[in-house]
Parts: structure tokens; C-alpha cells; sequence
């Protein structure tokens, strides 16, 4: 059935520093990949997003990368800062579907320590 | 800039007893769903609604639960008679298009069953 699978679970990072998110997905017809930011307690936020005709999105310190052969895609987090401290979810929808249903991966806690 | 409401943002109810959860999604979104986050697990999708019916539906979304859109503004759950494993946040959400669109979310429900 669908799945997505993100590790790590946890995450902790320097200030500063870089922090990477993985994601696998089993459903080849899936096309479109949110990711999701989570803060204690709140809904979950858009932060970037990629349909798979494009490899790579960049916004300010946020970029994501796909790779559809492999169904893999990931969140890169350049120069860190403590507000970045989130739990952040991968997911991915068919974009042809009349449905728009997500399937989410297990989450990663992000920690950035000043 | 607009948003998705849900009431309550906290429900405790009985075992057996019904609820009806309560969004209002943004005013020009033709799909609107449900998903459900147990504590400090992955968001998991119920069901989706367009075009005044269910599009698609988990397998989470059995015969105790089910939705309607009772006007042209709310969008309830209602979950007929709960079990201590319903306890989660509900969250709603809406978008414009199907699937390939960002899906913006409520606040979340949080619901107690004890």
C-alpha cells in the first residue's frame, strides 16, 4: 500500500549548522511532496513544497530535493537557528487525483541548540 | 489572510458517547478533509470530501465516524460512539484544488475519551 518512510526521528544540530531530512515513498504514481513544519502544540504548517517534474526547490535556507527513479526526497536546512526547532513532516500526494490525500511520514524532531 | 477554524480546540467525552467535531474551511476550497494525530505519532488521513460526497477514505474511517457538510461554510466528523483509542488531535483541512495543492490545516481538536 502507500507508504512513506522519514528518518532519522530525531535530529540534533548547532546552531549554525546544516540539518538534513530523508524521505522514501512506495507509491510511484505520487507526485507531489509537501513538507510540513510542526511546532509544540500547533497545526501543521507548509514550508516547501516539489512536484516531480522539477529535482530541486530552493527557498532562502530551505531547499528540497526528489529524485523519482530512486522515490526518495529530502529537506535540507541551511544555517540553522533555534526557531528551527520543530518536529517536520514529509509527505506525498498523487497529483492527478481528485482526492489530494497525504500520506505522511513518521515525523523528525529537529532540536537546534544556540 | 485566511484560515481554517475547528471548535472545540479540546473535547473530553465518555466512552460510548458521541461527538461532533466542527471546522469552517477557507471560503473558496472545494476539499476538505480530516486527519487524525495520535499523540507523538505521524498525521494520518481519514477522509476526504468534494463536490458533497466522500472522494476517498482510510480504512481508519469506519462505519463509527462520518461527515457533512450541513451548510455552505461547516464541515463536521462526527464520531458515534468513541473508544478510549480515538483519544488524538483531529485535525481539518482544505484546499483549493485536489490532489497537487497545498493543504492548509486547522488549529487541531484535541480529543479526550476517558
Amino acid at each position: 500500500g502507500e507508504n512513506v518512510e522519514q528518518h532519522p526521528s530525531t535530529l540534533s544540530v548547532q546552531e549554525g549548522d546544516s540539518a538534513v531530512i530523508k524521505c522514501t515513498y512506495s507509491d510511484s504514481a505520487s507526485n507531489y511532496f509537501p513538507w510540513y513544519k510542526q511546532e509544540l502544540g500547533k497545526r501543521p504548517q507548509l514550508i516547501i513544497d516539489i512536484r516531480s517534474n522539477v529535482g530541486e526547490k530552493k527557498d532562502q535556507r530551505i531547499a528540497v530535493t526528489l529524485n523519482k527513479t530512486a522515490k526518495h526526497f529530502s529537506l535540507h536546512i541551511t544555517e540553522t537557528q533555534p526557531e528551527d526547532s520543530a518536529v517536520y513532516f514529509c509527505a506525498a500526494s498523487k497529483g492527478s487525483s481528485n482526492t489530494g490525500k497525504l500520506i505522511f511520514g513518521q515525523g523528525t524532531t529537529l532540536q537546534v541548540k544556540p | 489572510e485566511p484560515e481554517v477554524t475547528q471548535t472545540p480546540s479540546h473535547q473530553v467525552t465518555q466512552m460510548g458517547q458521541e461527538v461532533i467535531l466542527r471546522c469552517v474551511p477557507i471560503s473558496n476550497h472545494l476539499y476538505f478533509y480530516w486527519y487524525r494525530q495520535i499523540l507523538g505519532q505521524k498525521v494520518e488521513f481519514l477522509v476526504s470530501f468534494y463536490n458533497n460526497e466522500i472522494s476517498e477514505k482510510s480504512e481508519i474511517f469506519d462505519d463509527q465516524f462520518s461527515v457533512e457538510r450541513p451548510d455552505g461554510s461547516n464541515f463536521t466528523l462526527k464520531i458515534r460512539s468513541t473508544k478510549l483509542e480515538d483519544s488524538a488531535m483531529y485535525f481539518c483541512a482544505s484546499s483549493d484544488e485536489g490532489g497537487g495543492t497545498e493543504a492548509f490545516f486547522g488549529q487541531g481538536t484535541r480529543l479526550t475519551v476517558v
